[in-house]
């Protein structure tokens, strides 16, 4: 069966770092594009970041709400991704999501759980 | 970027009623279109995407029509586990972008 689980949610306070962490299974990981979506009751969903696979070569992209403040990335041989998040704003407050897309192209079709981070002094 | 919105923002329907969310583009996004099934505690779950295409799994009232800027999701006869919220995602562009989601109840 297909799971991602996060984890490494936490509370900081606003200008510090945390590190995201989600672990795959039941699929071949490197073959896929694997993204972070978070959830805040004000802004609903928001898409984060992307990593491309291994065959499209590990490139990425960012919202630009978190452009130059993120980074994702990916270990295929631990079938885990990862988001380092660094000046941390109580806007980052939120559910945060590891998500899959399919090979190819198209929308996230596998979700995790969740992990949340709140940022607050 | 592309603009979603989404309507109604929220419904309260009966068992067996014919339900149907919208959702514009403020752009066109030609089909790359999905429809998502949001329950607390849970992760979203893809019922469509292509704008049309029915997920493996996912109960035949769900459906999905729509290319450019204007899509919906209908769900014929409502069920009681149909009570969630829905969010569409538009995936043609960066950055991707959703819809602030419809949450529906059951009478």
């Amino acid at each position: 069966e297909v799971h991602l689980v996060e984890s490494g949610g936490d509370l900081v306070q606003p200008g510090g770092s945390l590190r995201l962490s989600c672990v795959a299974s039941g699929f071949t990981f490197s073959d896929h594009n694997m993204d972070w979506v978070r959830q805040t009751p004000g802004r609903g969903l928001e898409w984060v970041a992307r990593i491309r696979s291994k065959p499209n070569g590990h490139t990425t992209e960012y919202a630009a709400s978190v452009k130059d403040r993120f980074s994702v990335s990916r270990d295929d041989s631990k079938n885990s991704l990862y988001l380092q998040m660094s000046s941390l704003k109580t806007d980052d407050t939120a559910l945060y999501y590891c998500a899959r897309s399919p090979t190819g192209w198209g929308p996230f079709d596998i979700w995790g759980q969740g992990t949340m981070v709140t940022v607050s002094s | 970027d592309t603009q979603m919105t989404q309507s109604p923002s929220s419904l309260s329907a009966s068992v067996g009623d014919r339900v149907t969310i919208t959702c514009r583009a403020s752009q066109s996004i030609s089909s790359s279109l999905a429809w998502y099934q949001h329950k607390p505690g849970k992760a979203p779950r893809l019922l469509i995407d292509k704008a049309s295409r029915l997920q493996s799994g996912v109960p035949s009232r769900f459906s999905g029509s729509g290319s450019g800027t204007e899509f919906t999701l209908t769900i014929s006869s409502l069920q009681p586990d149909d009570s969630a919220s829905y969010y569409c995602l538009q995936y043609l562009t960066y950055p991707f972008t959703f819809g602030p989601g419809t949450n529906a109840e059951i009478k």
